[in-house]
């Protein structure tokens, strides 16, 4: 069964518009972790954020905020006043320790690309 | 190394022949991943190191498919009889230590692009 799940394939924005990508995932655990981590053009996966799951105060850094729920099991990610240079896959990944921790499981991705 | 270092970082290959793919990790760090990408698909886990050892070995996804490491350091996939559906990008990744992607995070290389015609 599907762990984590990224329903938007690609989003496509206007510079300056904010983006928000979706993701919903499934677990029997009452310890995760969730991840978010960027590939760009280039292909290297670059890590973004970890948020363990008794944590749910969201996060800002930046242009970058995560909204934690774990009552709709969703940890979405927003872009604001997007650039560029946000033109990327962005994955959502879970470890919850099934087999091993250092295990991440990825969603599909979502491409996001900004247009000038 | 400053970095995970994969090589070579393309590989064309004939199907039916055999493919090595090196993964350097960051010094120190005692575990190792493997990951595949599949055009426009997620991130397939393929394998996990601990030191020398492989204690999780559940993605790989047939016999073909092996994976060594030596020295608690270097490692190596490799892909006997390739077919096309083997055409990926092989990602790897290192941490300090098996958990420690939950408490250091993964550094991922860039990658072997892999195809086989």
């Amino acid at each position: 069964a599907q762990k984590v799940t990224q329903a938007q394939t690609e989003i496509s924005v206007v510079e300056k518009e904010d983006v928000t990508l979706d993701c919903v995932y499934e677990t029997r655990d009452t310890t995760y972790y969730l991840f978010w981590y960027k590939q760009p053009p280039s292909g290297e996966l670059v890590f973004l954020i970890r948020r363990n799951s008794f944590d749910e105060q969201n996060e800002i850094s930046g242009r970058y905020s995560w909204n934690f729920q774990k009552s709709t099991s969703s940890f979405n990610f927003t872009i604001t006043a997007s650039q560029v240079v946000d033109s990327a896959v962005y994955f959502c990944a879970l470890s919850d320790g099934t087999d091993s921790w250092g295990k991440l499981q990825f969603g599909a991705g979502t491409q996001v690309v900004v247009t000038p | 190394g400053a970095g995970v270092s994969q090589s070579p970082s393309n590989k064309v290959t004939e199907k039916g022949k055999d493919v090595e793919l090196r993964c350097d990790p960051i010094s120190g760090h005692t575990a190792l991943y493997w990951y595949r990408q599949s055009l426009g698909q997620g991130l397939e886990f393929l394998i996990y190191f601990q030191g020398n050892s492989a204690p999780d070995k559940s993605g790989l996804p047939s016999d073909r498919f092996s994976a060594e490491r030596t020295g608690g350091s270097v490692s190596t996939l490799t892909i006997q009889r390739t077919q096309q559906e083997d055409s990926a990008v092989y990602l790897c990744a290192s941490s300090l230590e098996g958990q420690g992607v939950v408490n250091y995070g993964y550094t991922f290389g860039s990658g072997t692009r892999l195809t086989v015609v």
